[in-house]
């Protein structure tokens, strides 16, 4: 079936680095975007940004450009989200999920079960 | 950047009907998407394109649209829909934003 596996749990340190994939199975991954969305503790979600898993293409949200990379490995049929300059607020849940377009409609039909990243000192 | 914002909470009784709504610039362009998230679970697709339904969403869940408002209707709330429900639209520059998310308890 499709699905869409992500990495593990991750702990890191205030101004590290963190890296989480996503690994697809049961679709052609060069069909369809990733994208990449957080949910801190009790708050709502928030959208990241995407990557064409064709031609390698992003766009992020203008709140995470200059701290997000979104890219994929086709042989691996993975995306990747890095995220740079950690601190306490990133503490959250990382979500992968598969876009799906349909006339003027774009949605997310198959999420990862989430990541979480714990930043403390 | 665009925004969407819903309700925080609202309730309704076991068996009746409720309506979230969601109001942004970016729905007079694109559909809004619905998703159902319960505590410690991932988001789940409720509504997609105007009115769809995923294959083992039930039909309790429909959805429209009219100017910059998308509205989420469950006609015969049930307890186990109980959850945060979020809107989710692109806008024009291709940014995609979420709402503010409308927690529904079932009374």
């Amino acid at each position: 079936q499709v699905q869409l596996v992500q990495s593990g749990a991750e702990v890191k340190k205030p101004g590290a680095s963190v890296k989480v994939s996503c690994k697809a199975s049961g679709y052609t991954f060069t069909s369809y975007a990733i994208h990449w969305m957080r949910q801190a503790p009790g708050q709502r979600l928030e959208w990241m940004g995407w990557i064409n898993a064709a031609n390698g293409n992003t766009k992020y949200s203008q709140k995470f450009q200059g701290r997000v990379t979104i890219t994929r490995d086709t042989s691996a049929s993975t995306a990747y989200m890095e995220l740079s300059s950690l601190r306490s607020e990133d503490t959250a849940m990382y979500y992968c999920a598969r876009e799906r377009i349909a006339a003027r409609s774009y949605y997310m039909d198959v999420w990862g079960r989430g990541t979480t990243v714990t930043v403390s000192s | 950047s665009s925004e969407l914002t819903q309700d925080p909470a609202v309730s309704v009784a076991l068996g009746q009907t409720v309506r979230i709504t969601c109001q942004g610039d970016s729905l007079r362009s694109y559909f809004a998407t619905w998703y159902q998230q319960k505590p410690g679970q991932t988001p789940v697709l409720v509504i997609y394109h105007r009115n769809n339904r995923p294959s083992g969403i039930p039909d309790r869940f429909s959805g429209s649209s009219s100017g910059n408002t998308a509205s989420l209707t469950i006609t015969g709330a049930q307890a186990e829909d109980e959850a945060d429900y979020y809107c989710h639209s692109r806008d024009s520059s291709g940014n995609h934003v979420f709402g503010t998310g409308t927690k529904v308890t079932v009374l």
